[in-house]
């Protein structure tokens, strides 16, 4: 089974900064990994997705993510943040067996 | 919008009752997909179906709990008997079939479930 690592529960920073969410699985085979983005009282949506290719992957709102496969690793990065971007963020891995493991989520707040 | 629909959005029952959630996913989505989050972690899996088939059942379902989705549309999830540390989101998700397991899934806005 697969379990997924996330870094930081709680993130503060301000409009502009940048942004790099931790994300670290374990499982030895070939995966799929996700981002999630739940924004306050909304639905948990699809931010981006790696599932082979170029390990770089860019998804909505400015958001990209790094697959580093020899350190089980899959970061999310956004250069600058907007006040929008306060939400919480999920990272998921699935194999062949289509069902999402996720981490305990990070909360990341922009303040204005 | 055609999203996830779940119902309710909030149940509060007391301790021993049963309780049924409903999930109607994006129509032409044949995978149906439930979980369960509480407060702090993300959503844990519990089932998933492809087409009216429940292919795959959690260890966290217990025998009090039992979904379905009898004719490859909505579906159903229902909790017997219900115990404090049921009280939780149960969130629904649904994806396409073909093309894999790196189909995305999209969830619904989830049934809050309070245990008094």
């Amino acid at each position: 089974a697969q379990s997924v690592s996330q870094h930081n529960h709680h993130v503060i920073l301000s409009e502009a900064a940048s942004l790099e969410l931790g994300c670290n699985y374990s499982y030895g085979g070939t995966v799929n990994l996700f981002w999630y983005v739940q924004y306050p009282g909304q639905h948990l949506q699809l931010l981006l997705k790696y599932f082979s290719g170029d390990p770089l992957v860019k998804g909505i709102k400015g958001f990209e993510a790094e697959f580093i496969k020899s350190k089980f690793s899959f970061n999310l990065r956004k250069p600058s943040v907007q006040w929008s971007d306060t939400a919480e963020y999920f990272c998921a891995v699935n194999a062949y067996d289509y069902k999402l493991s996720f981490g305990a989520g990070t909360t990341v707040t922009v303040r204005a | 919008d055609t999203g996830v629909s779940q119902n309710p959005r909030h149940k509060i029952t007391k301790r021993g009752q049963n309780v049924t959630f409903r999930c109607d996913p994006i129509s032409e989505h044949n995978r149906l997909y439930w979980y369960r989050q509480t407060l702090g972690q993300g959503p844990e899996f519990l089932t998933y179906f492809q087409n009216e088939a429940q292919l795959e059942k959690s260890r966290l379902l217990s025998d009090r709990f039992s979904a379905e989705r009898p004719k490859g549309s909505f579906s159903t999830l229902e909790i017997q008997r219900t115990e404090q540390g049921d009280s939780a989101m149960y969130l629904c998700a649904s994806s396409l079939a073909a093309g894999g397991a790196d189909q995305p899934q999209h969830f619904g806005d989830g049934t809050r479930l309070s245990i008094l």
